[in-house]
């Protein structure tokens, strides 16, 4: 069970647009919209951000978007802005023998 | 409102047990499947073990199979992970979230977590 693989960090300024990449392969990301996204502040639990690919939940602002391209996801950040600063992590099914696997984080740090 | 919160963390030598609870509220529990998820200290999250609706289906992550037990209690609205031969590696946060569809190990909604020490 290999961690997908994420940049460990990314910067913008206030107002800027970034994106995080999560590269998995052809039996996770590739094969499943089955990706998800959480936002981490220090000390606190995950929160839920992107779900199946691109769906937002209700309460997340549409600056938040996913997206997917072959064995590769996608979180973008429009519009960024201070509170956006926290850790980032992708997770996605990967077949019923191994079902979960998580990215190793990324730290977005808004300039 | 729903609400997850966790118990049983602790300090424990390696090669002992501990197990954990996670007492859910504000949703229908017997509906959701649920997820244990952890992080070591300063490091990435790591999904530990899931578990269907009816408990029909269980899963582990590798690091932990043969090691861990994943249970829940729907008349009580409880989730449990039953941690035994436990190693330094496992020292952690633990969180116990709500899996928001069958077949997928996300989460939309998480507890605070216990935080678990393997040490001598």
């Amino acid at each position: 069970q290999s961690a997908l693989t994420q940049p460990a960090s990314v910067s913008g300024s206030p107002g800027q647009s970034i994106t995080i990449s999560c590269t998995g392969t052809s039996s996770d990301v590739g094969s499943y919209n089955l990706v998800s996204w959480y936002q981490q502040h220090p000390g606190k639990a995950p929160k839920l951000m992107i779900y199946e690919v691109s769906k937002r939940p209700s309460g997340v602002s549409n600056r938040f978007s996913g997206s997917k391209s072959g064995n590769t996801a996608s979180l973008t950040i429009s519009g960024l802005q201070a509170e956006d600063e926290a850790d980032y992590y992708c997770c996605s099914y990967a077949g019923s023998s191994t079902f979960g696997v998580f990215g190793g984080g990324t730290k977005l740090t808004v300039l | 409102e729903v609400q997850l919160v966790e118990s049983g963390g602790g300090l424990v030598k390696p090669g002992g047990s501990l197990r954990l609870s996670c007492a859910a509220s504000g949703f229908t529990f017997s509906s959701y499947s649920m997820n244990w998820v952890r992080q070591a200290p300063g490091k990435g999250l790591e999904w530990v073990s899931s578990i269907s609706s009816s408990s029909s289906y269980i899963y582990y992550a590798d690091s932990v199979k043969g090691r861990f037990t994943i249970s829940r209690d729907n008349a009580k609205n409880s989730l449990y992970l039953q941690m035994n031969s436990l190693r330094a590696e496992d020292t952690a946060v633990y969180y116990c979230a709500r899996g928001y569809d069958y077949g997928d190990p996300g989460s939309d909604y998480w507890g605070q977590g216990t935080l678990v020490t393997v040490s001598s």
